[in-house]
């Protein structure tokens, strides 16, 4: 089975331009959940989503929104990027929501960068 | 903010010997993972034990959870230079979403 994928790997911004990232589960997996990585808070949870609803969020400002299409997977946009917006981002799938009960998966990351 | 303080935030040690590496955290938890980073990378799902469970073995790992302290410890038994990564603790709570610890940067020298 394919593990899970997220695109780009590395993005370049410029604060006040806003942009994409795109994660797709490992199959059959229907929850995605989102994290943000950064040396200074660490990992923190951004929202998980399942059957294309959002259902939990994170402590984060309203700039970060994302989705899920029907076939489980998931985009989530930061727009007006802000320098302390750089960070490794996280994807994680699970076979149920609720992930914490049950293994989530993670992909690679991508790696945005802000200037 | 994160649930829990992990500690020590790095850890050197030789090929061969063992690594513990603690987790406190603040509130009830469903259950405890523990997930291992290499460089940056994504992360890799060690193992999980439920708030029921006290101990779990997983290979040369080795996980106890004692919820009256709210702390958790990994042991790394007769370590490899391979182990060499961030180690993180993560609780699932009421939230249904993972909260993280610091991390602690194992090193492991052959």
């Amino acid at each position: 089975k394919a593990g899970v994928t997220q695109t780009p790997r590395y993005l370049i911004k410029t604060r006040g331009q806003q942009v994409t990232l795109s994660c797709s589960p490992i199959s059959g997996h229907r929850s995605v959940s989102w994290y943000q990585q950064t040396p200074g808070q660490g990992l923190q949870f951004l929202f998980e989503y399942f059957s294309e609803t959002q259902r939990n969020k994170g402590n984060f400002p309203g700039r970060f929104s994302g989705r899920q299409f029907s076939n489980s997977r998931s985009e989530m946009n930061v727009s007006t990027l802000e320098l302390g917006d750089s960070a490794l981002y996280l994807c994680a799938s699970s076979l149920i929501p609720g992930g914490g009960s049950y293994e989530q998966y993670f992909g690679p990351g991508t790696r945005l960068t802000v200037t | 903010s994160q649930q829990g303080e992990e500690d020590p935030q790095a850890l050197s040690i030789q090929e061969g010997e063992n690594a513990t590496m603690n987790c406190s955290y603040k509130t009830s938890i469903n259950n405890l993972q523990w997930y291992r980073q290499n460089s940056g990378r994504g992360l890799v799902h060690l193992i999980l034990i439920r708030s029921n469970e006290r101990e779990k073995h997983s290979g040369r790992l080795r996980v106890t959870l004692d919820t009256s302290k709210k702390s958790s410890s990994l042991l790394i038994t007769a370590s490899r230079a391979a182990d060499t990564a961030s180690y993180f603790c993560a609780t699932d709570n009421a939230g249904n979403m993972l909260t993280f610890g610091g991390g602690t940067r194992l090193m492991v020298k052959p």
